[in-house]
């Protein structure tokens, strides 16, 4: 199994300020990386695919990066409705991995 | 428009069995891989597993083969994922979700199972 290793685990920023999350994975994925976001008592929502792709319909304060085993996941300036947890998946040969999740909360 | 729309919440007791359903319309369901995911109370998201409603092909995670059955039945655009004696490490939510390529793009509103003697 693929293993997603996300950080950190929890995260408090304030409006405006320019937020990152890693994910790592056990071994070289390419970029086949998604991000998703996840709002109290909602289902999650897919915001980039394949580690750089902005789904239709998403801010573009919103962005991904990397390659291989390391990825990034980078809100530009956080709003506040960004609040929510955030989920890197990898998929390889549809088998699919999430990681623990990073929980952003306003400071 | 496209929707996945689950069947609604379920209260069930130890050792009892359990079919949840996972309605898709607006889009070819034959076409785009179902998968079903898990979130127990208060923890993040697990992959359960993925299929093919065109082909009925499927595949599981390993922590779940065995667990849980995924099916579909394309004549009604439906997906399901099934236990035969449920535990109480079972309750969760459970969502499923449409997999055009990579990320799953469409989501269900989640069927809440409780697991309760």
């Amino acid at each position: 199994d693929i293993q997603m290793t996300q950080s950190p685990s929890s995260l408090s920023a304030s409006v405006g300020d320019r937020v990152t999350i890693t994910c790592q994975a056990s071994q070289d994925i390419s970029n086949y990386l998604n991000w998703y976001q996840q709002k109290p008592g909602k289902a999650p929502k897919l915001l980039i695919y394949d580690a750089s792709n902005l789904e239709t319909g998403v801010p573009s304060r919103f962005s991904g990066s990397g390659s291989g085993t390391d990825f990034t996941f980078t809100i530009s300036s956080l709003q506040p409705e960004d609040i929510a947890t955030y989920y890197c998946q990898q998929y390889d040969n549809l088998m699919y991995t999430f990681g623990q999740g990073t929980k952003l909360e306003i400071k | 428009e496209v929707q996945l729309v689950q069947s609604g919440a379920e209260v069930k007791k130890p050792g009892e069995s359990l079919k949840i359903s996972c309605k898709g319309s607006g889009y070819s369901f034959t076409s785009y891989w179902i998968g079903w995911v898990r979130q127990m109370p208060g923890k993040g998201l697990e992959w359960m597993g993925i299929i093919y409603p065109g082909d009925s092909d499927t595949r599981y995670s390993p922590s779940f083969q065995g667990q849980v059955t995924i099916s579909a039945d394309k004549s009604i655009s439906t997906a399901y994922l099934q236990w035969s004696s449920l535990k109480a490490s079972d309750t969760a939510m459970y969502y499923c979700a449409r997999q055009p390529t990579g990320g799953f793009d469409y989501w269900g509103q989640g069927t809440l199972v409780t697991v309760s003697s």
